[in-house]
């Protein structure tokens, strides 16, 4: 599995937009970019998932360049229910049964 | 998406001893996994639980210490043994889900987490 490297920690304020980059060089062809987050006392949860170009959902976008060494998760207005560990995995997403290998994460912290 | 219980949420326990955990599915699925998050750290993989074989170990963990049973597709304990300070830690179970959730129809492979045990060895 494709090694990645994030920040450790990053802060902002109340109603900002955050991105968080994450640098994977070594992605194979059929890894995808999976981002999860984690709130204190509770398991990881899926965040978005994307292959190429820029991918939506309700709760963040994902930006991934052309040569896809790297990828930056996108929170828009972040409150502080956000403040979180965010990690950032790349694996393959074949259909069979990929264990999930976690990097160090990245501490976010909202302030009001 | 899948719902996954642990029991105990938490414990306390003794050196020497050993403590199980039980990890439940609201839904049939072929492979759990077992986690450690140690406090501050991230998550490792300890294990991957397979219905009907053996468990598959990481590097670093083996099954003396860490059992594990699967007796069916929703359900799988992991066992703790000879519990020493160090193995203070959160123990998470996981499962993957097949998902279909974009506009095309293209499916993702997403993994659900149990809420976790915390242990506490003294």
């Amino acid at each position: 599995l494709a090694k990645t490297t994030q920040p450790i920690s990053m802060d902002s304020y109340e109603g900002q937009e955050v991105n968080i980059t994450c640098s994977h060089n070594n992605i194979a062809t059929n890894d995808y970019i999976t981002w999860y987050q984690q709130f204190p006392s509770q398991g990881p949860r899926f965040i978005i998932q994307g292959y190429k170009t820029k991918v939506t959902n309700e709760v963040a976008s994902l930006f991934i360049p052309a040569d896809r060494k790297s990828s930056t998760l996108s929170l828009p207005r972040v409150s502080l229910s956000d403040t979180a560990v965010y990690y950032c995995l790349v694996g393959p997403n074949s259909g069979g049964y990929q264990k999930v290998t976690f990097g160090t994460g990245t501490k976010l912290q909202v302030i009001p | 998406s899948a719902v996954i219980s642990q029991k105990p949420s938490r414990d306390i326990c003794q050196r020497g001893t050993s403590l199980t955990i039980q990890c439940q599915v609201d839904s049939q699925v072929t492979m759990m996994f077992w986690y450690r998050q140690q406090p501050g750290q991230s998550l490792t993989l300890i294990a991957t639980a397979n219905q009907g074989s053996e468990a598959t170990y990481e590097s670093g963990f083996v099954i003396d210490k860490f059992p594990i049973s699967r007796p069916n597709l929703t359900f799988s304990t992991l066992t703790v043994s000879n519990l020493s300070p160090e193995d203070s830690s959160i123990y998470l179970c996981s499962v993957e889900a097949k998902i279909v959730w974009t506009s095309g129809g293209a499916s993702i492979n997403e993994q659900f987490f149990g809420p976790g045990t915390r242990l506490t060895v003294l």
